[in-house]
């Protein structure tokens, strides 16, 4: 167990909607970290926030968007969904974004577009 | 870019094979190295890393060395075990904090 929870597990909808996945870092650490991981994309960095803060940005679509909470969760939030969105969604966590060299990671959000 | 590449899989052996996954990197300075291991229907973990040319990570019998000259980061076990069976990614960071770049991940099978 890495302390980093993600929830839901599953998640199943329909095209055009609206989800939003919740990762909760490890106690203490300040910054998150948001990766998909498709079959035809592998493991791809998306966004990454540290104390509340957008730090940097990877690919991520402008459907999609995030930010991290005065508790120092996260959401993101995924929007109009299309059925390449499927995929699992990973949050991982470090303790101080400039000092860091492991990522802890969660055990991530399947995402099914139906 | 940074990018890693890993060799193809999938990967079959017989448990107490010798295992090398190879993994080659391209990034401009010094990256840290990592590989990371995903076990069915789990997170990833981090399995070991190099942080500078030369190092040698080691962990539950894997290890791996940071080889600046070939730019080259890979894996070896002396004898696999069923439990070993995994998806086995290498990665880097350009710096500490910074986001992780991934290879295509590499599918081991171990058959007892």
């Amino acid at each position: 167990d890495s302390g980093v929870t993600q929830t839901p597990k599953h998640l199943i909808t329909a095209t055009g909607q609206r989800v939003t996945l919740r990762c909760s870092p490890r106690s203490g650490d300040l910054s998150v970290y948001w990766y998909q991981q498709s079959l035809d994309q592998g493991l791809q960095f998306l966004i990454q926030y540290y104390n509340g803060e957008e730090r940097a940005k990877g690919n991520i679509l402008e459907r999609f968007s995030a930010q991290q909470f005065p508790d120092l969760h996260s959401e993101l939030n995924l929007s109009s969904l299309e059925l390449g969105d499927s995929a699992l969604y990973f949050c991982a966590s470090t303790v101080d974004g400039r000092r860091a060299n492991e990522q802890f990671f969660g055990p991530g959000t399947r995402l099914t577009v139906l | 870019g940074d990018s890693v590449t890993q060799m193809e899989g999938p990967v079959t052996l017989s448990e107490e094979a010798f295992l090398t996954i190879n993994c080659t990197y391209t990034a401009t300075g010094y990256p840290s190295l990592f590989w990371y291991v995903q076990y069915p229907g789990e997170g990833l973990q981090l399995l070991l890393k190099a942080t500078k040319a030369d190092d040698k990570g080691s962990n539950k019998g894997f290890e791996a060395t940071y080889r600046k000259e070939t730019t080259s980061f890979h894996l070896e076990k002396g004898s696999v075990q069923v439990s070993d069976s995994a998806v086995y990614f290498c990665a880097l960071t350009k710096t500490s904090g910074s986001r992780l770049t991934f290879g295509e991940g590499t599918q081991l099978t171990v058959n007892p």
